[in-house]
């Protein structure tokens, strides 16, 4: 089983700052990597998928990047509605696809 | 617009059943693959079930292998979990979520139901 590492497990910053978030594949997955927003109470958001192409609907913002094993998701001056928990999904082997396990983003 | 509503989470006594039920609205729900993905509380997501969009293909996670049951009534636009021989691990909320092949995500979710199993 492919095995997806988060970090940080959070992450603390304020209105306007660059946040970067990083996922670890325990083996390689070509571009097979999605990320999710989920905030409390509420079912996740798709952002960015194939690692780096934007779901249509998300801010500009948000960013994917990386390939075989390691990814980020860059948010490039964080807003206020983007204090949430992300989590980034592999989907090399498709269809049994895992997640990370989140990054919360809280406000500093 | 893509709506999906699931029903028939509870409480539920360890060892018991629970059927879990997904109404899809506002796409062509027997063109898509369908999955079911859980939260327990204050925990991260984790991948239950997978049904291709005409039943022909099922995958399971280990940890529900044999106890679950995913399927689906094209006709009704449904999508279902039958859960059986409930553990208090399987306490979560239980999402459905509709699987784009192509980009190989989970590109819609319901608001999900809430199974609690507990003496």
């Amino acid at each position: 089983d492919i095995q997806m590492t988060q970090s940080p497990s959070s992450v603390s910053a304020s209105v306007g700052d660059r946040v970067t978030i990083t996922c670890r594949a325990s083996q390689g997955i070509s571009s097979w990597l999605a990320w999710y927003q989920q905030k409390p109470g509420k079912a996740p958001k798709l952002l960015i998928y194939a690692a780096s192409s934007l779901q249509s609907g998300v801010p500009s913002r948000f960013s994917g990047s990386g390939s075989g094993t390691d990814f980020t998701l860059t948010i490039s001056s964080l807003q206020p509605e983007d204090f949430a928990t992300y989590y980034c999904q592999q989907a090399n082997s498709f269809p049994l696809l895992t997640f990370g396990g989140g990054t919360k983003v809280e406000i500093k | 617009e893509v709506q999906l509503v699931e029903s028939g989470g509870g409480l539920v006594q360890p060892g018991g059943s629970l059927r879990l039920s997904c109404a899809a609205s506002g796409f062509t729900f027997s063109s898509y693959s369908m999955n079911w993905v859980r939260q327990a509380p204050g925990k991260g997501l984790e991948w239950v079930s997978y049904i291709s969009s005409s039943s022909s293909t099922i995958y399971y996670a280990d940890s529900v292998k044999g106890r679950f049951t995913i399927s689906r009534d094209n006709a009704k636009n449904s999508l279902y979990l039958q859960m059986n021989s409930l553990r208090d691990e399987d306490t979560a909320v239980y999402y459905c979520a509709r699987v784009e092949s192509a980009a190989r995500t989970f590109d819609y979710w319901g608001q999900g139901t809430l199974v609690t199993v507990s003496s």
